[in-house]
């Protein structure tokens, strides 16, 4: 099994909800991302975990907030996000190794923020 | 920003035609690799190239990788309605931070 799956496909919250995003992978990968991307751009790095401990975090505001609960599964919990935060959410999965590996991305998770 | 450059932005080919897309990056790297994503989905991993390789095949896909000049580029021969997508350069400083280009929107036309 090669997939990473994410869900929902679809999310709309508002300003004052809490809402959780979910990935979930059965490759035995011990690496897992977060990554956001907004139309027409490259995805852009949020944050890491390794060993199902947080390895990197790029400044991400603390309405963000990354859980890792076992080696299959990543959350990303929201709370009072901002009309900006709108944006596909990617999940993605890999081996942890010295000299490179690709990513597996799971389809996304388009957010809209009202 | 360390962000890597593509060129072209977008490029619009007829099928059969080879497409050529090129990625500058700033910092050195272990290794580079190329992904595709069609319209809003996720992204597909196409190669890995590593900073002591030079050039590598897939299919109807060759990565050649300059270190000296930080650059690499992606040919695609033979291009088909269905290679339609965007496609990204990644580049690993040495870390788990990958760094993405600003990618080149493909379109191959029937």
């Amino acid at each position: 099994d090669t997939e990473v799956t994410q869900t929902p496909k679809h999310l709309v919250m508002g300003m004052t909800n809490k809402k959780s995003l979910k990935c979930e992978q059965h490759m035995g990968h011990r690496a897992m991302y977060w990554y956001k991307q907004k139309a027409k751009k490259p995805p852009e790095l949020m944050f890491v975990y390794s060993y199902e401990k947080l390895s990197i975090n790029e400044s991400v505001p603390s309405r963000f907030s990354p859980e890792c609960p076992n080696s299959s599964l990543l959350n990303l919990h929201l709370h009072a996000l901002q009309p900006e935060d709108s944006a596909l959410y990617l999940c993605a999965s890999s081996q942890v190794e010295s000299q490179g590996y690709e990513q597996y991305f799971g389809p996304g998770t388009r957010l809209t923020v009202t | 920003s360390q962000q890597g450059e593509e060129d072209p932005q977008a490029l619009s080919i007829q099928e059969g035609e080879n497409a050529t897309m090129n990625c500058s990056y700033k910092t050195s790297i272990n290794n580079l690799q190329w992904y595709r994503q069609n319209s809003g989905r996720g992204l597909v991993h196409l190669i890995l190239i590593r900073s002591n390789e030079r050039e590598k095949h897939s299919g109807r896909l060759r990565v050649t990788l300059d270190t000296s000049k930080k650059s690499s580029s992606l040919l695609i021969t033979a291009s088909r309605a269905a290679d339609t997508a965007s496609y990204f350069c990644a580049t690993d400083p040495g870390t788990y931070k990958y760094i993405f280009g600003t990618g080149t929107r493909l379109k191959v036309l029937a």
